[in-house]
């Protein structure tokens, strides 16, 4: 299957700082999604983002398909973005099932 | 949200019982998953389904089973647990339509001795 990719594993933040998350993948997608998992461990879909790019708030997205990547962008971070970033992949040749990285695990601190 | 209920929330049973774990959702979708997560793994595919009685399996098949009888009920069993099979479980489901963004239900924690 696809391999995903995603890098730093692991991210300490000052609250206040900005930060970029990147997910590799080896072949070309259908569908590109980010996750955040909380410390609660509630799974919250971010953006779909196959191409191109998305912003919500704070966050924002880029996918260059061409190139097999993806960015989250994360702006002005708070506490409350404590947790993991998962990306997850649907190849074009394995349609509707979905592959995830090993996730950056982030720590804002105060 | 697409209303995804998982049970039970925790489990703790011993090596070589059955054990069942539940998703049910609310939404109608055709697609649905079980995942596992482990620390250093991520998210992995155990089995999915495409419509009721139409299964498939993903990364990570070996020592589970699956049955899909309705749209809205998706069973996972591990048919004699192993200690390896210590894990927290996630189904999630797919809305094809429009975003085409994928649902997760909250997780079931399952610990086997």
């Amino acid at each position: 299957g696809i391999q995903v990719e995603q890098s730093p594993p692991d991210l300490i933040l000052q609250e206040g700082a900005n930060s970029t998350l990147r997910c590799n993948f080896s072949d070309s997608v259908n569908n590109l999604q980010w996750f955040h998992q909380n410390p609660w461990g509630q799974l919250i879909n971010l953006f779909y983002i196959p191409s191109g790019t998305k912003q919500n708030g704070r966050l924002s997205a880029t996918t260059v398909a061409t190139e097999r990547y993806s960015l989250l962008y994360i702006s002005s971070s708070q506490t409350t973005d404590s947790g993991v970033y998962f990306c997850a992949v649907e190849s074009s040749g394995n349609f509707n099932k979905f592959y995830f990285g090993s996730g950056t695990k982030l720590n804002v601190k105060p | 949200d697409a209303g995804i209920t998982q049970s039970p929330r925790h489990k703790v049973t011993e090596t070589g019982t059955p054990v069942t774990l539940r998703c049910h959702q609310t939404e109608n979708h055709r697609y649905m998953y079980w995942y596992r997560q482990d620390p250093g793994h991520g998210l992995r595919l155990i089995h999915y389904s495409y419509g009721v009685k139409d299964t498939d399996k993903g990364e990570v098949s070996d020592g589970y089973s699956v049955s899909r009888s309705k749209t809205e009920d998706f069973l996972l069993t591990l048919e004699s647990a192993t200690s390896s099979q210590t894990s927290v479980y996630f189904c999630a489901t797919y809305r094809e339509a429009n975003t085409g963004e994928l649902f997760f239900g909250e997780g079931s924690r399952l610990t086997v001795l």
